[in-house]
């Protein structure tokens, strides 16, 4: 079935550290993923995506990389500041004739000082 | 920076009453999404919506549920008759597009839903 998970519920770093976090998903025709950043009592804040064609992409401070072999992918955070310090979840679209976004259950970064 | 709007940010209503949610997606962007996410869970697809007709719908947005674009701008959820399960967080998001040039979502901050 259609499931995004994510693997470790709370990541604590230290600040100027490098975050990753990781997220597996079951379905090989998803073909769209999204990592959205939700901070305490906001929405989801758009950070980057990635389609299916691709292997990186890079943002500002972020990369998200995308292994389909092992439907895996990962978020990584350079010199990761207090700011950051919320919950990550990605999600995924499968395939092109939807336009439903699949959520994982989320993963807290805690930054510390 | 356009940002999508959503009021109230905060409805409590008792069972049985009707609610709508009211949302102001990004001016340009042509999709239209309902989610939702009950406390400490996943954000939920509700509904999409496109060229003033629902495209796609999960299996949470029963005939309880309605959308409606009133007007250029607004984007409404309407609640039937609401549920005490129906309490979570509401969130509209919109798009550019529905195809590979413009897909991003962007979320409203929700409008949190409460029924007692």
């Amino acid at each position: 079935g259609e499931s995004v998970g994510l693997h470790l519920p709370t990541l604590s770093v230290q600040e100027g550290d490098n975050s990753i976090i990781n997220c597996a998903y079951s379905n090989s025709a998803s073909d769209y993923f999204i990592w959205y950043k939700q901070e305490s009592g906001k929405g989801p804040q758009f950070i980057i995506d990635i389609r299916s064609n691709m292997d990186k992409r890079q943002g500002q401070r972020v990369t998200v990389l995308l292994n389909k072999t092992v439907k895996h992918l990962s978020l990584q955070i350079a010199a990761t500041q207090p700011g950051d310090s919320a919950v990550y979840f990605c999600a995924d679209r499968v395939g092109y004739n939807t336009d439903k976004l699949i959520f994982g259950t989320g993963t807290r970064l805690q930054v510390f000082p | 920076e356009p940002e999508v709007t959503q009021t109230p940010s905060h409805q409590v209503t008792q069972m049985g009453q009707e609610v709508i949610l009211r949302c102001v997606p990004i001016s340009n962007h042509l999709y239209f999404y309902w989610y939702r996410q009950i406390l400490g869970q996943k954000v939920e697809f509700l509904v999409s919506f496109y060229n003033n007709e629902i495209s796609e719908k999960s299996e949470i947005f029963d005939d309880q549920f309605s959308v409606e674009r009133p007007d250029g701008s607004n984007f409404t959820l309407k609640i039937r008759s609401t549920k005490l399960e129906d309490s979570a967080m509401y969130f509209c998001a919109s798009s550019e597009a529905g195809d590979d040039s413009s897909y991003e979502q962007y979320f409203g901050p929700g409008t949190r839903l409460t029924v007692t």
